[in-house]
Formats: structure tokens, sequence, C-alpha cells
């Protein structure tokens, strides 16, 4: 399953299958670009984070992908368990090199609904 | 090791009331982050600090104050309490070792649920 970010907040995919949810960025100074999990009644949890010099990133069961032409963020999610039901949150860091300015600016986010 | 510490956890404040959102971190960050998030919405940065004594406005600063006085508190002020403030608040905290704050450096409080009525 996928999806477009603010046009589509509820990804629902089954169990197994992969994911990938979108998101699309403004600012192109940003240093990186960070992927959050946040379930119910809880605060956002890292999974994964790119820096803007890199296309591509890997880790477990997830991929984060970076396409700075179109300013399009992704993260796959391979295998989807019900565990992986959340919403999910793009964020980024503005500013690059010594103008890194910490600052940490999230997108709107994506829930994801897995299946049985 | 606590980590990054709100209090109180729930609050219910009349309209007009003003109270003080409480963060703490003994991680010696030097960044620190206040976010709102409204149901079914992302977070929103309110205020952002990159050290004691130094204090910026983020994406939604109006009808809040912060101060930054020592290291590990970050407290966020609301001085007239409104329904729209009705939200959950998250306090963040960052080191920056290598002077670049990314990801897996940010850590997040487990939020403060605030109800305006």
């Amino acid at each position: 399953g996928e999806s477009v970010g603010l046009h589509l907040p509820t990804l629902s995919v089954q169990e197994g299958d992969n994911s990938i949810i979108n998101c699309a960025y403004s600012n192109s100074a940003s240093d990186y670009f960070i992927w959050y999990k946040q379930e119910s009644g809880k605060g956002p949890q890292f999974i994964i984070d790119i820096r803007s010099n890199m296309d591509k990133r890997q880790g477990q069961r997830v991929t984060v992908l970076l396409n700075k032409t179109v300013k399009h963020l992704s993260l796959q999610i391979a295998a989807t368990q019900p565990g992986d039901s959340a919403v999910y949150f793009c964020a980024e860091i503005v500013g690059r090199g010594s103008g890194n300015t910490g600052k940490l600016i999230f997108g709107q986010g994506t829930t994801l609904q897995v299946k049985p | 090791n606590a980590g990054v510490t709100q209090t109180p956890k729930f609050r219910i404040l009349k309209i007009g009331q003003s109270m003080t959102l409480q963060c703490t971190q003994d991680m010696n960050h030097n960044y620190m982050y206040w976010y709102r998030q409204d149901p079914g919405m992302g977070l929103k940065l309110i205020y952002y600090s990159v050290g004691a004594g130094i204090t910026d406005k983020g994406e939604v600063p109006n009808g809040y104050n912060v101060s930054r006085s020592t290291t590990e508190d970050f407290p966020l002020r609301l001085e007239l309490a409104a329904p729209s403030q009705t939200s959950v608040y998250f306090c963040a905290s960052s080191y920056n070792r290598q002077a670049t704050v990314s990801g897996n450096t940010i850590y997040f409080g487990e939020g403060s649920w605030l109800t305006v009525v």
C-alpha cells in the first residue's frame, strides 16, 4: 500500500505486505529528514533519519528514500506487522552544516492501519 | 537517568487562567523544544532553545512564553488560557556533540494533556 501524505491521511495494508508512506517537504535547506512513529497516547518515537547528502538509507525492515529534486521523502516498511499500526510523521531539521539550527519541523502525518 | 520529564500530565484550565507546563531534562542537552499537537494533527513547534538564556519562536508562538534560565529546565507559560490552546503538549531535548542535531539525538517527553474550558 502507498500513501501520498496530506491527501491520503490513512493507509490500510494487509499484514505481510509492504507499506509506503510519503511526505512532501518544503525547505530545501534542511539538513536531516526524519521519520517518527507515534502510537496512541504516546510521544513520537524515532524510526530512521537521512541526511540531505544521501538518497537512501536502510534500517531494520525500514527504508527511507529522499528525492531532493521534487522535495519528496518516503518510508518503506517491509512485511508490515500489526505492531506497525500507528501514525507516522516526517520531520525535517532546518539548516545545513554550520547552519544547522536544530529546529525540528513536523509534517502532517499518515495513519497506518494493518489488517490481520 | 530520567530523560525528559514533563509535568503535569493532565490539567483542566478555565478560560483566562494562567499556568506553567514544566519540562526538565537530566542529559545536559543544549537544545530544548516545545510542541503542541491537536487531535488528528501533526506537531507544531511553539518555541525552542539552543542553550541557556537563548529562546526562539517556532511556528505557533502566540499565547505562550518560555524562559531558559538553566540548561535543565524549559518551562512553557500560558498567560491567558483560551479554548484554542486545548491540546497535547510535548517537550523535547537534543544534544549536539558534533554541532549537528540529527534525528536520533532528539528525545521526547511523554506529553501533557491540557483542556481549556
